[in-house]
């Protein structure tokens, strides 16, 4: 079945790095792109951005520019998000999320499908 | 960037009752780029709606969307034990694009 599997809970030190990883099965991971989602404790739900999994092209969402990194390794259907000089701030669940529209060229579509979430927690 | 705002923040219904949840934009969403998912406790979100009004695969029709421009509004006909959570709507309308989500509507049994 159509599905997304995230990469365990992680606990870091301010000023180190996460590389959270999303891979995908029972569908063409090149023909859908895949959106990261951020859910800070108790709070709603804030889109970071988008990365075009057929041409690998990013795009991010005001106030996720800098620190944050998409990426892509298609050999094994899987997508990326890298975040650098972690703060406390950064503590939440993060999800990657499936956009509905096949081969979108831009960020104009819902989310049918959602990995289960991971905790970053940032912390001393 | 739009701004959506959700009401009431908690609603509070009793199994088998009509629930109205709301979702206004600060300006109007183009054709209709609005969608509703449900959140549970510990879960990730699920997808409801999209389009305002198209059920998304293997949602149960006493879910229901509706509205345009800047008012929409998400309708669950007959509550049912299981749907008592979070709902969040969300504009993927905007140029360029920037997709944003409400605040959330706590939907809790009476």
């Amino acid at each position: 079945q159509v599905q997304l599997v995230q990469s365990g809970s992680e606990l870091k030190k301010p000023g180190a790095s996460v590389k959270v990883s999303c891979k995908a099965s029972g569908y063409t991971f090149t023909s859908y792109a895949m959106n990261w989602v951020r859910q800070a404790p108790g709070q709603g739900l804030e889109w970071m951005g988008w990365i075009n999994t057929n041409t690998g092209n990013p795009t991010y969402a005001q106030g996720f520019t800098g620190r944050f990194v998409f990426s892509l390794d298609t050999s094994v259907s899987t997508a990326y998000l890298q975040i650098s000089s972690l703060k406390a701030e950064d503590t939440a669940v993060y999800y990657c999320a499936r956009d509905r529209q096949w081969l979108a060229r831009v960020p104009r579509s819902a989310f049918d499908i959602w990995g289960q979430g991971t905790m970053v927690t940032v912390s001393s | 960037e739009i701004v959506l705002t959700q009401s009431p923040g908690t609603l509070s219904l009793s199994p088998g009752e009509r629930a109205t949840l709301s979702c206004r934009a600060s300006q109007s969403v183009s054709s209709s780029y609005l969608a509703w998912y449900q959140q549970k406790p510990g879960q990730a979100p699920r997808l409801l709606i999209y389009g305002a009004s198209s059920r998304a695969t293997g949602i149960p029709d006493r879910f229901s969307g509706s509205g345009s421009g800047t008012d929409f509004t998400l309708t669950i006909s007959r509550l049912e034990p299981e749907d008592f959570a979070v709902y969040y709507c969300q504009q993927y309308g905007s140029s360029p694009p920037q997709i944003t989500f409400g605040q959330g509507t706590r939907l809790e049994i009476k």
